[in-house]
């Protein structure tokens, strides 16, 4: 199993230009969720889906728009990105809805 | 929003010493959850709470569900090198996505 996958590893975008994170998990969780994390403020939720064509607003919603077509994928969209989302940004999937979380590697987004 | 306080921020410790931290919240939390992360890397899963007063162990770790539901504390026994990271405490207070991540704990040890 590869876990969770997330692409691409590094990003830089200018500001107003969009684009899409990608994220797949591939052990048939239920539960995906998008989190951001910033020096010293640990990681914030963004959206999650309880599965395939649900999804609901994190902390953090403003700015980005996710959806769940299929269990495996979970693509975060940034639809006119600021200066603001540069972030690390991390997908995570679990089994249940109150399990611990299976993290991917992260995409480390610089908007300039 | 919520919010979860972890201490201390960060720590310098000695290769094999015993290693505390704990996280509070003001909120009463269901689950406490405490990962792990390396550079460059995710966070990782260390150990799951479910219950108030709740003590498990994984390996040279332990963790406590506080009994007021309201803090949680991980301990690392005999540390060594590869324990260096940064330690997350997250919680959630009902049965769905929202758990809500600490700002995390920043472990060194040292040689």
């Amino acid at each position: 199993n590869a876990g969770v996958t997330q692409t691409p590893k590094f990003q830089v975008l200018k500001t107003g230009q969009s684009m899409t994170l990608q994220c797949a998990q591939d052990m048939n969780h239920e539960y995906m969720s998008w989190y951001r994390q910033d020096p010293g403020m640990g990681l914030r939720l963004i959206h999650y889906s309880v599965g395939a064509g649900i999804t609901d607003q994190g902390e953090v919603p403003n700015g980005y728009n996710v959806s769940r077509s299929t269990t495996e994928d979970f693509p975060l969209r940034l639809l006119s990105a600021a200066p603001s989302q540069t972030s690390v940004y991390f997908c995570a999937s679990s089994y249940d809805e109150n399990a611990g979380y299976t993290f991917g590697s992260g995409t480390r987004l610089t908007v300039v | 929003g919520q919010q979860l306080n972890q201490s201390p921020q960060s720590m310098f410790i000695q290769e094999g010493e015993d290693v505390s931290m704990n996280c509070t919240s003001s909120s009463i939390f269901n689950t406490w959850l405490w990962y792990k992360q390396e550079p460059g890397e995710g966070p990782v899963l260390l150990i799951a709470l479910y219950k108030a007063g709740e003590l498990t162990s994984n390996g040279r770790l332990t963790a406590q569900f506080g009994i007021t539901r309201k803090d949680s504390f991980l301990n690392i026994s005999a540390s060594i090198p590869s324990d260096v990271g940064i330690y997350f405490c997250a919680g959630s207070n009902n049965y769905g996505q929202n758990f809500v991540f600490g700002p995390g704990t920043r472990l060194s040890v040292l040689p």
